[in-house]
């Protein structure tokens, strides 16, 4: 089975513009789930999208968002792009939602530079 | 506020000795439990899971502990080969949804 994949792997925006990030899951699986990845950070959960409904959300504004499709692939928009959003986007897949956490298989992220 | 903590930011092993990592965590709620190893510039690769009605899971080399009562969890790796040297990440997860909470990492080097 082909792994989750992100494109692009790599990025360099200036502040203020706007970027989208995709990820396709591992086939099969339904949920997808977005983490930030920064130095001493940590990951830090963004959030997940199961059958097209976001399902939880962590910590971060609204300038941050997602939205999966039909076929389970999901995008993530960052609007008016901040220095801070400087990080390692990854993208994680787990089989199912509402039965028990699930182990999640993460895909490679996508490295963002916001000059 | 931290809820997944890796005290130890970095461990040096000898190669053929055992590695243990610990990860200590403050909410009680918590019910399942993942270990990932993580090398520069890939993603987290999933390694061993466990969940609160066990205490302890192996696969292979590694296992996993967890003490419930002192919200303590520990890999452990026997023999360390010097391709275990990366960084390691534990996490933890409540309810029925996959929001997991992450330590920061403990990055280890098996040495020769």
């Amino acid at each position: 089975k082909a792994g989750v994949t992100q494109t692009p792997r790599y990025l360099i925006k200036t502040r203020g513009q706007q970027v989208t990030l995709s990820c396709s899951p591992i086939s099969g699986h339904r949920s997808v789930s977005w983490y930030q990845q920064t130095p001493g950070q940590g990951l830090q959960f963004l959030f997940e999208y199961f059958s097209e409904t976001q399902r939880n959300k962590g910590n971060f504004p609204g300038r941050f968002s997602g939205r999966q499709f039909s076929n389970s692939r999901s995008e993530m928009n960052v609007s008016t792009l901040e220095l801070g959003d400087s990080a390692l986007y990854l993208c994680a897949s787990s089989p199912r939602w509402g039965q028990g956490s699930e182990t999640q298989y993460f895909g490679p992220g996508t490295r963002l530079l916001v000059l | 506020d931290q809820q997944v903590k890796q005290n130890s930011p970095s461990l040096s092993v000898q190669e053929g000795r055992i590695s243990i990592l610990n990860c200590d965590y403050t909410n009680s709620m918590f019910d399942y439990f993942l270990w990932y190893k993580k090398y520069p510039a890939e993603g987290p690769t999933f390694l061993i899971s466990i969940s609160s009605i066990k205490d302890k899971n192996e696969d292979g080399r590694f296992t996993v502990f967890l003490n419930k009562s002192a919200k303590h969890l520990s890999l452990h790796i026997v023999p360390s080969q010097p391709g275990d040297s990366a960084v390691y990440f534990c996490a933890a997860s409540e309810g029925t949804g996959n929001q997991f909470y992450f330590g920061t990492g403990t990055s280890l080097t098996v040495i020769p």
